[in-house]
C-alpha cells in the first residue's frame, strides 16, 4: 500500500511563490504525478517526475527525491486562477496511481 | 469535443435503486479507470481495466460492478445504491506507453 501526506490548505497572495510538499511511502515506485483540480472539475495533469531532481514547466516546477520519498510542487508568480486543489500521485507502475487528499491553495489579492 | 465523456453529469437516486454511470473516450486508450472522490479523502480507485477482456478491482470495489463493452466504453454500476455512495465519480483513461491519466468531467451522484 501507499501513504501519501500533503498539507490540507495553503494561502498565498497574488504574485507570490508557494511550495506544496508531498511525502509518500510506497510498496513500489515508478514516478510521481502532480495534478491540478478546480472545484467541481476534473483533475488535469501538471507534471511527472520519474528521476530525482527538478522539472520546470513555465511557472510550475516539480521536484523529486526518491531516496527520501519526497516531492514538492512550486508555483511561481501566483495568479488568481491558480486557486485550486493540487494532488500528489505516486505510481507503482502498471498504470495505477494513488492520489493524496490534495492541498487546497487559496490565492488572495 | 471532449476526449473523455461521462453520462449523466448529475444524478439523484433513492436507496436501493440500481444505477449505471457511463464513460466513453475517443483517445484510443486501452486503459480505463473509475474513481470516486469524497471531501478530504482524495480520489480512490474503484475498478480499472487494461483492455476489453481485463477487469480489476481497485481499493474500494465493494458495492460496485463494471463492464468494459468496448475499448472506448467503460460503465460503472451500483446494484443497490446506498447513501454513503453519494460522491463525485470520475472516469479516466491512460495509454500503455505512459502513466498519465486523462479524466472525464465527473458525475455527481446523490443517493437519498
Amino acid at each position: 500500500g501507499q501513504n501519501i501526506d500533503q498539507p490540507t490548505e495553503m494561502t498565498a497572495t497574488e504574485g507570490a511563490i508557494v511550495q506544496i510538499n508531498c511525502t509518500y511511502q510506497t510498496s513500489g515506485f515508478n514516478g510521481l504525478f502532480w495534478y491540478q483540480q478546480h472545484a467541481g472539475e476534473a483533475p488535469t495533469f501538471l507534471s511527472y517526475n520519474v528521476l530525482d531532481g527538478l522539472e520546470e514547466k513555465g511557472r510550475f516546477s516539480s521536484f523529486l527525491s526518491r531516496s527520501k520519498g519526497y516531492s514538492y510542487l512550486l508555483l511561481k508568480e501566483l495568479q488568481m486562477k491558480d486557486s485550486a486543489s493540487y494532488l500528489c500521485a505516486p505510481t507503482s507502475g502498471w498504470g495505477k496511481l494513488q492520489f493524496g487528499a490534495g492541498t487546497q491553495v487559496v490565492v488572495t489579492p | 469535443d471532449a476526449d473523455v465523456t461521462q453520462t449523466p453529469r448529475n444524478r439523484i437516486t433513492k436507496t436501493g435503486k440500481r444505477i449505471m454511470l457511463e464513460c466513453s473516450q475517443t483517445k484510443g486508450h486501452d486503459r480505463m479507470y473509475w474513481y470516486r472522490q469524497d471531501p478530504g479523502l482524495g480520489l480512490r480507485l474503484i475498478y480499472y481495466s487494461f483492455d476489453v477482456k481485463d477487469i480489476n478491482k481497485g481499493e474500494i470495489s465493494d458495492g460496485y460492478s463494471v463492464s468494459r463493452q468496448a475499448q472506448a466504453k467503460f460503465s460503472l454500476s451500483l446494484e443497490s445504491a446506498i447513501p454513503n455512495q453519494t460522491a463525485l465519480y470520475f472516469c479516466a483513461t491512460g495509454g500503455t506507453g505512459g502513466h498519465e491519466q486523462y479524466f472525464g468531467p465527473g458525475t455527481r451522484l446523490t443517493v437519498t
